[in-house]
């Protein structure tokens, strides 16, 4: 089983800042990786796949990028609504893994 | 708009069996591959099972393959999950997703979730 670790386990940034969450996966997973994040009660919301594609109707302040192991998700201007915890998923090996989570919060 | 509705959670002891059900509309439900992924309370996304689009191939997660079955009437856009011999390790709240239909095994929609809970 792929192990997916996400650092840091918490972020806190103030507003308008720039926050970068890093995901490592314990053998490679070429760009077969998605980001997803969640807000507290609600479900996960996909906002990259393929390690840097941005889905549908996600703004273009989330970016991803990396291969292979290493994997950073960026959104250049945190606003209100991006606090949140922030899960990557490998799908590359079954079974499918998911890494532990960052929590975004407020500085 | 797509939709995906889970229901049938409850508390249940251990044991015991439940079996939940997911909804879906505003998609063709049987052009796409489904998924169980289950998020223990305070803690991170696990994936249980995936079925196949005519629900003839199935995989599942170690921790419940022998005790879950997944599977789906196409005719009604349900999907199902059926939980036997149920632990207070599967304390969880159970969401269905579902695989685009472009390369990957990842998740483009997500119901809102039903909570398991399995305790005496």
């Amino acid at each position: 089983e792929i192990v997916m670790t996400q650092s840091p386990a918490t972020l806190s940034v103030s507003p308008g800042e720039r926050a970068t969450l890093s995901c490592r996966a314990s053998q490679s997973v070429s760009s077969n990786l998605a980001w997803y994040q969640q807000k507290p009660g609600q479900a996960p919301r996909l906002l990259i796949y393929a390690a840097s594609t941005r889905a549908t109707g996600i703004p273009a302040r989330f970016s991803g990028s990396g291969s292979g192991t290493e994997f950073t998700l960026t959104i250049s201007s945190l606003q209100s609504e991006d606090f949140a915890v922030y899960y990557c998923q490998q799908y590359n090996n079954w079974p499918l893994t998911f890494g532990g989570g960052t929590k975004v919060e407020i500085k | 708009e797509v939709q995906l509705v889970e229901s049938g959670g409850g508390l249940v002891q251990p044991g015991g069996s439940l079996r939940l059900s997911c909804a879906a509309s505003g998609f063709t439900f049987s052009n796409y591959w489904m998924h169980w992924v289950r998020q223990a309370p305070g803690k991170g996304l696990v994936w249980v099972s995936r079925l196949n689009s005519d629900g003839g191939s199935s995989n599942y997660a170690d921790s419940v393959r022998g005790r879950f079955t997944i599977s789906r009437d196409n005719a009604k856009n349900t999907l199902y999950l059926q939980m036997n011999s149920l632990r207070a390790e599967d304390t969880a709240v159970y969401y269905c997703a579902r695989e685009p239909s472009i390369s990957g095994t990842f998740f483009d929609y997500w119901g809102q979730g039903t909570l398991v809970t399995v305790s005496s």
